[in-house]
């Protein structure tokens, strides 16, 4: 069964800090791995990652994974207040032409002023 | 950029009745849609996959005759919740895109009294 896990399921920090969010996967044809934040509403994008080894940034946002060990990491450095939000990883996986996208369970992150 | 929308965003009905959530591709077309199911606190279920002139291919526990899809364009697919029940609340998203992203849609809360 197609699995995706995040670690941890909740994180509080100060603003400031670093954090390291984790994204592990069993998937039957990974094609890609994709970071979401989801703040209110519907999850609004960040990465997609297909190859390993090779770093995406953005701002202070960053990620990168390894498919020989099946997992990703998200790293966002200074955080801010505005980072709050539940980040989600999704894997896509292709079969037979058809495609879907599993979710992890996302973690919910909280940053104190 | 691209753009989904869903309609309504908001939804209070009856137990026993139907409702229908549209998502619609704004600028590009579709051929697949995803619908999404997320209860507070947790992450996206896929709920199944919505195939432009097709039937729709239902994740495993999903009941496909409570949850319609038609998918009748490029641009538009429709989840009906049918016999609506409390259980049924929850917060609906579809999603839609190429195989670089995926975007999301609003989403629907419904609450069934």
């Amino acid at each position: 069964e197609d699995k995706v896990v995040q670690s941890p399921l909740s994180l509080v920090v100060h603003e400031g800090d670093t954090v390291t969010l984790n994204c592990s996967y069993e998937v039957t044809n990974f094609r890609s791995l994709l970071w979401y934040k989801q703040e209110k509403k519907a999850p609004t994008f960040l990465f997609m990652l297909t190859s390993s080894g090779i770093e995406k940034k953005s701002g202070r946002l960053s990620s990168i994974l390894d498919k020989k060990e099946l997992f990703s990491i998200l790293n966002i450095t200074a955080t801010q207040t505005g980072d709050s939000a539940v980040y989600l990883c999704a894997v896509e996986a292709r079969t037979s032409g058809t495609y879907k996208y599993i979710f992890g369970t996302g973690t919910r992150l909280k940053v104190l002023a | 950029g691209a753009v989904v929308s869903q309609h309504p965003s908001r939804v209070i009905c009856k137990s026993g009745t139907s409702v229908k959530i549209e998502c619609r591709s704004l600028d590009f077309q579709a051929t697949t849609m995803f619908w999404y199911r997320q209860f507070p606190k947790k992450s996206l279920m896929l709920m199944a996959t919505s195939n432009e002139g097709s039937k729709a291919t239902y994740e495993q526990g999903v009941e496909k005759d409570k949850f319609l899809i038609n998918h009748a364009s490029l641009t538009l697919s429709t989840l009906t919740v049918t016999s609506a029940h409390p259980e049924d609340s929850s917060f609906y998203i579809c999603s839609a895109g190429s195989a670089y992203e995926q975007y999301f849609g609003p989403g629907t809360r419904l609450t069934v009294t």
